[in-house]
């Protein structure tokens, strides 16, 4: 079975400056991919970044990176020069390989801007 | 080009009516996908379609929730009898399977907002 661990249920930020959110996982198939979703207050999950198990580099996209250790099986989403509007929740979710192919997600962070 | 669409996106139901809830995929998407998300909480898997096939339906809370897609496109997620436990919010979610397997991304609709009085 597929786990996904968000331990920050809420984190604030002060607009401008990076933050990291971390999520961990569990999963014996050595095939899976990771993504991060962004879910403002309209309700709609939003795609940001896709790291997969055999990628060598960390995933960027724009202002998001994805801190990928292998190893110690975390997947963290850096979000660099926060924005007023990057304030939502955000959820860490894996697909593997030869689980189906439905997403597991973690609980979600709720991220706060601080202006 | 457009998005994952849903509608309605409100529904309030009295406690063992059946409600229909409707998922418009991004066109040419193959696979689908039913979410449920209680309040604070992800999205837990439901139901999963590859073109008109349902392949998984292993997340489906009782027998009393039903999901097709007659024609490969369009879904309709039925729920019957519904209990004030069905109140969620329910998402729908497409994928274009063209890099295949645990690459695909997941593209969410808004989600229907499910509350059974």
């Amino acid at each position: 079975a597929q786990k996904i661990t968000q331990t920050q249920p809420g984190m604030f930020v002060q607009e401008k400056e990076a933050v990291t959110l971390d999520c961990t996982y569990d999963t014996s198939d050595p095939s899976y991919g990771l993504f991060w979703y962004k879910q403002p207050s309209s309700g709609e999950m939003i795609f940001l970044i896709y790291q997969g198990s055999y990628d060598q580099q960390n995933a960027t996209e724009g202002r998001y990176s994805l801190n990928f250790q292998k190893a110690r099986k975390s997947a963290n989403l850096v979000i660099s020069a926060s924005q007023l509007g990057d304030s939502a929740m955000y959820f860490c979710a894996m697909r593997a390989y030869n689980a189906g192919n439905m997403l597991t997600f973690g609980g979600g962070t709720r991220l706060m801007v601080k202006p | 080009g457009a998005g994952v669409s849903q509608s309605p996106r409100y529904k309030v139901a009295k406690r063992g009516q059946d409600v229909a809830l409707r998922c418009d995929p991004i066109s040419g998407h193959v696979s689908l996908f039913w979410y449920q998300q209680a309040l604070g909480q992800g999205p837990e898997f439901l139901t999963y379609f590859q073109n008109e096939a349902q392949l998984d339906k292993s997340g489906l809370p009782s027998d009393r929730f039903f999901a097709e897609r007659p024609e490969g496109s369009v879904s309709t997620l039925k729920i019957q009898r519904t209990q004030q436990e069905d109140s969620a919010v329910y998402l729908c979610a497409s994928s274009s399977d063209l890099s295949g397997g645990f690459t695909d991304t997941q593209y969410f609709g808004p989600g229907t907002r499910l509350t059974v009085l």
